[in-house]
């Protein structure tokens, strides 16, 4: 299973929008609305900032949406903040031979 | 809240044998809602994920770590652990533990689908000699 494709590095100023693109198959991220998104800052661990394509858990800042089209799905960041300065990975479920595909990860920097 | 805590060596001899155990609180690991997994990153890279266990001890492995690993549960200690046989450099790496959410899907690959929500802190194994 290969990994989810996401851009390498995304850039913003304070206040922008950015979004960052997680592209997969019809065998993941196409056929199922089971998509979520990660936050990792450097030495942390990954925090769920969206699940299941669009829901936000209790906690997460409005400022985080998600959404899919097709092969892709996307995170969008609105009102880019310092503390949004971190690495994003996409996770898909996969009908293939492991239930569960990470995408390559985004370096978001805020300018 | 589920917190989930790693615990192991930080550094195994190449060709050993990497143990580490995940502690649960705050939940019950044996609530049949979640599965029990792990995810390694090595430094600088991407997350993989290494495979998963259920309450019941039923299993699923990455196919590129099938054949030198094993995951199990202990669920009158609240824990799950890893072992992966004959290390070498290629497992160096930050190995979390994590719980899944049991979704509405299944595949005749991979079973009831999951989804990781809640991580440990993460803990650094070094395979050197």
């Amino acid at each position: 299973q290969s990994a989810l494709t996401q851009p390498a590095s995304v850039s913003g100023s304070p206040g922008q929008s950015i979004t960052i693109s997680c592209t997969g198959t019809s065998s993941d991220v196409g056929s199922y609305n089971y998509v979520s998104w990660y936050q990792q800052h450097p030495g942390k661990a990954p925090k769920v900032m969206i699940y299941e394509v669009s829901n936000r858990p209790s906690g997460v800042s409005h400022r985080f949406s998600g959404s899919k089209s097709g092969n892709t799905a996307s995170l969008t960041i609105s009102g880019l903040q310092a503390d949004d300065e971190a690495d994003y990975y996409c996770g898909s479920f996969t009908s293939s031979n492991t239930p569960w595909v990470f995408g390559t990860g985004t370096k978001v920097t805020v300018l | 809240q589920v917190q989930l805590q790693e615990s192991g060596p930080g550094l195994v001899k190449p060709s050993q044998t990497l143990s580490l155990t995940c502690t649960v609180s705050g939940g019950s690991i044996s609530s049949g809602h979640y599965f029990w997994s792990w995810i390694r990153q090595p430094a600088g890279k991407g997350l993989e994920w290494i495979g998963r266990i259920s309450s019941s001890g039923s299993t699923i492995y990455n196919p590129s770590l099938n054949s030198r690993l094993s995951i199990s549960i202990d669920t009158l200690k609240n824990q799950f652990s890893l072992e992966l046989t004959s290390v070498t450099a290629a497992d160096t790496a930050m190995y979390y533990c994590a719980r899944e959410v049991m979704l509405a899907v299944y595949s005749s690959s991979s079973g009831v689908g999951s989804a990781p929500d809640y991580w440990g802190q993460g803990t650094l194994v070094t395979v050197s000699s």
